[in-house]
């Protein structure tokens, strides 16, 4: 266990709704990061977060926003959603200065 | 050109064998490397970091890396059958902190 925790676990949602998936780091770890993953492919970075401030941003559009708070918690949030955003959201979290990435259980969201 | 890449497999080995994973990266001046392993439907979990070339060992797993050849490798001595999963490479980007990930290789090791 790696102390990352994500919530909630599964969701689904309709096309054009809104979604808010949670995070809590690991004690200690100053960075977190959101990756999707989709089915039978690796997961994919959508965004760092280093101090509350966003710090890395991959090739996903602006309606994908987040938030790190300052107990290092974060938020992803997911506007006007699509049928593509079907996927495990995870949630990872480090140290930085080794570049190891430490992964909650995921929030598996559905959109129907 | 992908930036990761791996064979998707599957990979199939019987117990107590070796089994072997490979992966090549594109960016010549990455520095450094992890396995991930991912049972289905669950969570990434790293089982193996490395930074300088030749090879780490812990346990079963060594990990081997090449960076003249841009060449990461993952070797499974005496494989079990709870090794089964789906073995994610994953490279530390340049541009700031971001892993980038090869899709995996699904390995099955076979009582």
């Amino acid at each position: 266990e790696t102390g990352v925790t994500q919530s909630p676990t599964h969701l689904i949602k309709t096309r054009g709704q809104q979604v808010t998936l949670r995070c809590s780091s690991q004690s200690g770890h100053n960075t977190v990061s959101w990756y999707q993953q989709a089915l039978g492919q690796g997961p994919q970075f959508i965004f760092q977060y280093y101090r509350e401030e966003e710090n890395g941003r991959g090739n996903f559009p602006p309606r994908f926003s987040g938030l790190q708070f300052p107990n290092y918690s974060s938020e992803l949030n997911v506007n006007a959603l699509e049928l593509d955003d079907s996927a495990l959201y995870l949630c990872a979290s480090g140290q930085g200065s080794t570049g190891e990435l430490f992964f909650g259980e995921g929030s598996r969201l559905t959109v129907l | 050109q992908k930036e990761v890449e791996q064979n998707s497999g599957p990979l199939s080995v019987p117990e107590g064998a070796i089994a072997s994973l490979n992966c090549t990266y594109s960016d010549r001046v990455s520095q450094s490397f992890f396995w991930y392993r991912q049972y289905s439907g669950k969570s990434p979990e790293l089982i193996m970091s490395i930074y300088s070339n030749g090879d780490k060992e812990d346990g079963r797993f060594t990990a081997q890396l090449n960076k003249a050849s841009q060449y990461v490798s993952l070797l499974i001595r005496d494989s079990q059958p709870s090794d089964s999963a789906t073995y994610l490479c994953a490279v530390k980007s340049n541009q700031g902190g971001k892993l980038i990930f090869g899709q995996g290789t699904e390995l099955s090791v076979k009582p």
